[in-house]
């Protein structure tokens, strides 16, 4: 089993949905984020958790210590916001990350 | 706000030639930056931890004398793929973290798309 779980792998909505992204880890961590990968590959950091909720924009992202849970929402979702979006975390007492799988969403017009 | 730059972008090269690829920090100094490795459709892979002034850390399967890593500088780390072949053909990041605090925001570089003909 992965270290760092996320659900769903693929996910398509239309254009002004709220979007829900999961990431359940089982290691203890200093920090988790959340990474936004396009097309072209470039990535981009959107959050550091280490508790609570943070809100940039259309983007939230909340994590539960207790359950090792983190989601990241969307609101008024866009076409533009089609991309991968991957959790990671960084391990206690490490400087490397643990990486999720992704989350490759597709918002349709 | 913080950049890494990572070049070239794209590169082609013939199998048995070495390609080299470049990471800088462009207005901070990372004493540690990370390579990884992406096949299509697939996750990032952590090649390396690549430290200034001193040896790399290799992840348990990565070639050190196939991917060499060099940070001579607080703002350059570079990735060497020498003597190429075809199964070496990858999506190449790196990233830094700010002032190397643990925890800090991450910056990666934009990736380099490597393909060995």
């Amino acid at each position: 089993k992965n270290e760092v779980e996320q659900s769903p792998q693929n996910l398509t909505a239309q254009e002004g949905e709220f979007i829900t992204i999961n990431c359940s880890y089982s290691v203890g961590i200093s920090a988790l984020h959340w990474l936004q990968q396009h097309p072209g590959g470039g990535i981009v950091s959107l959050f550091m958790l280490s508790s609570g909720k943070k809100k940039h924009g259309r983007l939230i992202a909340t994590i539960n210590i207790q359950e090792k849970h983190s989601s990241l929402h969307i609101t008024a979702s866009h076409p533009r916001d089609s991309a991968v979006y991957i959790c990671a975390v960084g391990r206690r007492g490490a400087q490397k990350l643990v990486f999720g799988q992704g989350t490759r969403l597709t918002i349709n017009p | 706000g913080a950049v890494v730059s990572q070049h070239p972008s794209r590169v082609i090269c013939k199998s048995g030639t070495s390609v080299k690829i470049e990471c800088r920090s462009l207005d901070f100094q990372a004493t540690t930056m990370f390579w990884y490795r992406q096949f299509p459709k697939q996750s990032l892979m952590l090649m390396a931890t690549s430290n200034e002034g001193s040896k790399a850390t290799y992840e348990q399967g990565v070639e050190k004398d196939k991917f060499l890593i060099n940070h001579a500088s607080l703002t350059l780390s570079t990735l060497t793929v020498t003597s190429a072949h075809p199964e070496d053909s990858s999506f190449y990041i790196c990233s830094a973290n700010l002032a190397d605090r643990r925890g800090s925001p991450l910056h990666f570089g934009n990736g380099t798309r490597l393909t060995v003909t």
